[in-house]
């Protein structure tokens, strides 16, 4: 059963800090990540995917994966009230995306 | 550009009852998805189109779900004799290339919430 982890939160951070949110996966034949944001009642948004071991950013958003640990992370530098979303992790092989619960996050103005 | 659409946004039936749901993805993608959200739980995956064909229909949850897609762009998701547990947002999402590939970033419509009293 492949499956995609993800604290369903929610996680709350003051305006302006950086908020980490964390997937983990159990298929080790994942090899893209992605990660989408829904506002409650609309559907997921692509935020940013990866594929390669590191970091990659783009603009406020950083996300991480670590294979050998099967870990992904998402950072939201300077995190605005607008950010308060759904964020969802997802994962894909030679297999459609399986994706986790998702994290609510709150940004506290 | 156009975006993915899909009607209606609300369908409302009754137990027994056939639906159809209906998904235009965007214009030149070959790939289309459907799937399942409950509340509070993440997109449930149920059926995968390359062009016109069915490429992976796994997530199809039994017998009374079936999928369509004739000429390769819109497709129609086809629920018969309708449960109450079938009750769920719709998402179809389409993209350029299908899952086998390293890139599949897939784009998602607004959905149908489907209510089944």
């Amino acid at each position: 059963q492949k499956e995609v982890e993800q604290n369903s939160g929610p996680l709350s951070v003051p305006e302006g800090a950086i908020a980490s949110l964390n997937c983990t996966y159990s298929d080790r034949g994942s090899q893209s990540f992605f990660w989408y944001r829904q506002y409650s009642g609309k559907s997921p948004e692509l935020i940013m995917f990866i594929y390669s071991n590191g970091d990659k950013e783009d603009g406020r958003f950083t996300a991480q994966l670590n294979k050998a640990s099967q870990y992904v992370s998402l950072l939201i530098r300077d995190s605005q009230p607008s950010d308060s979303a759904t964020y969802l992790c997802a994962s894909s092989g030679n297999t459609p995306l399986v994706f986790g619960k998702g994290t609510r996050l709150s940004v506290i103005a | 550009g156009a975006g993915v659409s899909q009607t209606p946004s609300n369908k409302v039936t009754e137990k027994g009852k056939y639906v159809e749901l209906r998904c235009d993805p965007i214009s030149g993608h070959t790939a289309l998805y459907w799937y399942r959200q409950s509340l509070g739980q993440g997109p449930e995956f149920l059926i995968y189109f390359q062009g016109t064909g069915a490429a992976d229909d796994s997530g199809l949850p039994n017998d009374r779900f079936f999928a369509v897609r004739p000429e390769g762009s819109v497709s129609t998701l086809k629920i018969q004799r309708t449960e109450r547990g079938d009750s769920a947002v719709y998402l179809c999402a389409s993209s350029h290339q299908g899952a086998g590939g390293y890139y599949n970033e897939q784009f998602f419509g607004p959905g149908t919430r489907l209510t089944v009293l």
